[in-house]
């Protein structure tokens, strides 16, 4: 298995709901990213985590809250959101987290629609 | 924040004709990757050039790195429709596991 599942595919939410986007490898990687895309932008880093801990939160709002339970899963909860949320929400993961040492694997991301 | 600039910031060519596409950075890095994004998808990862080479070849794909001027340069040869699609530098440094994407380049192949 050579992919990052990411799921849902689409999401539409109010600014009051809660919900969660996932992400799931089975590569056996140790290191998981969560990066958020607007339209025509880059790729803007957000979380990273190595060895299931948090190692890197890019002075993310707390609203979003990532979670990784285990070395295959990591999700990222979302709680009261505002419209410039709104965003495709990519989810990576690479084999070492040793600093250099990561090409990243992508999944087909999560498209956000904040109402 | 993120890393650097590429330009340019769309690229339009007939097919067979090479595309270069430029990226800067801005701090010391352990290695620069080049990634390629279809409309909308995940990245896909296509090379990756370490800090202390200067060239790189894969198929049709030539990288150069030039760390006096922390600039790298992605060539695509004999280009195809197929190649249509963005495509970001990304650097990673000695200090941690991040990854930082450059703005991209829109690249659309004409058939």
């Amino acid at each position: 298995d050579t992919e990052v599942t990411q799921t849902p595919k689409h999401l539409v939410m109010g600014m009051t709901n809660k919900k969660s986007l996932k992400c799931e490898q089975h590569m056996g990687h140790r290191a998981m990213y969560w990066y958020k895309q607007k339209a025509k932008k880059p790729p803007e880093l957000m979380f990273v985590y190595s060895y299931e801990k948090l190692s890197i939160n890019e002075s993310v709002p707390s609203r979003f809250s990532p979670e990784c339970p285990n070395s295959s899963l990591l999700n990222l909860h979302l709680h009261a959101l505002q419209p410039e949320d709104s965003a495709l929400y990519l989810c990576a993961s690479s084999q070492d987290p040793r600093p250099g040492a990561n090409v990243l694997t992508f999944g087909a991301g999560s498209r956000l629609t904040v109402l | 924040s993120q890393q650097g600039e590429e330009d340019p910031q769309a690229l339009s060519i007939q097919e067979g004709e090479n595309a270069t596409m430029n990226c800067s950075y801005k701090t010391s890095i352990n290695n620069l990757q080049w990634y390629r994004q279809n409309s909308g998808r995940g990245l896909v990862h296509l090379i990756l050039i370490r800090s202390n080479e200067r060239e790189k070849h894969s198929g049709r794909l030539r990288v150069t790195l030039d760390t006096s001027k922390k600039s790298s340069s992605l060539l695509i040869t004999a280009s195809r429709a197929a190649d249509t699609a963005s495509y970001f530098c990304a650097t990673a440094t000695h200090l941690n596991n991040d990854m930082r994407f450059g703005a991209g380049t829109r690249l659309t192949v004409k058939p």
